[in-house]
């Protein structure tokens, strides 16, 4: 069964710290891997995308790191700050499924002053 | 451009009343999704079309909900009679080109069956 697992649920840390969002798959065969950020009260928005030939691809100070053998993803977050606060989601998309995308339930962050 | 706009932002409603909810997607896509987010199950794929035609419905839960798409910019939602259990978040994203491609949500309307 197609599957994605984030870990942890939930995250508090303090302003200008660096945290790191685990993300494991079982989804076959992959297409591509997506993290969204979806703040209180607002639809989800896309931050990265990685195919099966990528591993690492970043946006400002979020990193996301893909490993297609362990299917595992990690988005590091750098030098924090109060509006990263939000639900981070990772998604996986199957190829040849028309674009049908399987999310996980995502991480709760809060970062704190 | 305004992004993928959906109204209304938040409906409350009676059980067994009949719900509407529309999207409007970013101009030049043509794929359109409807999804639903509730704390327990997270998001959830509903339909998605694409070029106006109806791909996946099999994340409709049932005969009571119903979507179409009548033309390129407008898509429709529509659950009738509706429960409390249908009670969500519900977003329409939409997409230019394939699986690739980057997926833009709109804020959601917030459905509150009573």
């Amino acid at each position: 069964k197609n599957q994605v697992e984030q870990s942890p649920q939930s995250l508090i840390i303090l302003e200008g710290k660096n945290c790191t969002l685990q993300c494991n798959y079982t989804v076959s065969p992959f297409s591509n891997l997506r993290w969204y950020k979806q703040d209180t009260g607002r639809g989800p928005v896309s931050l990265t995308i990685m195919t099966f030939s990528e591993n690492t691809k970043s946006n400002g100070r979020y990193t996301a790191t893909l490993d297609a053998d362990t299917k595992q993803s990690s988005l590091h977050i750098t030098a924090s700050q109060l509006s990263d606060s939000a639900s981070y989601i990772c998604v996986v998309s199957a190829r040849n499924q028309g674009g049908k995308l399987i999310f996980g339930q995502g991480t709760e962050l809060s970062v704190k002053p | 451009d305004a992004g993928v706009i959906q109204s209304p932002r938040h409906e409350v409603t009676e059980m067994g009343q009949e719900v509407t909810l529309r999207c409007k997607p970013i101009s030049g896509h043509n794929s359109l999704f409807w999804y639903r987010q509730t704390m327990m199950r997270g998001l959830e794929l509903l339909i998605y079309f694409n070029n106006n035609v109806p791909i996946d419905d099999s994340g409709m839960p049932e005969d009571r909900f119903s979507a179409k798409m009548p033309n390129a910019s407008f898509s429709t939602l529509k659950i009738q009679p509706s429960e409390p259990r249908d009670s969500a978040v519900y977003f329409c994203a939409s997409r230019l080109g394939q699986e690739a491609e980057k997926l833009f949500f709109g804020s959601g309307t917030q459905l509150s069956v009573l």
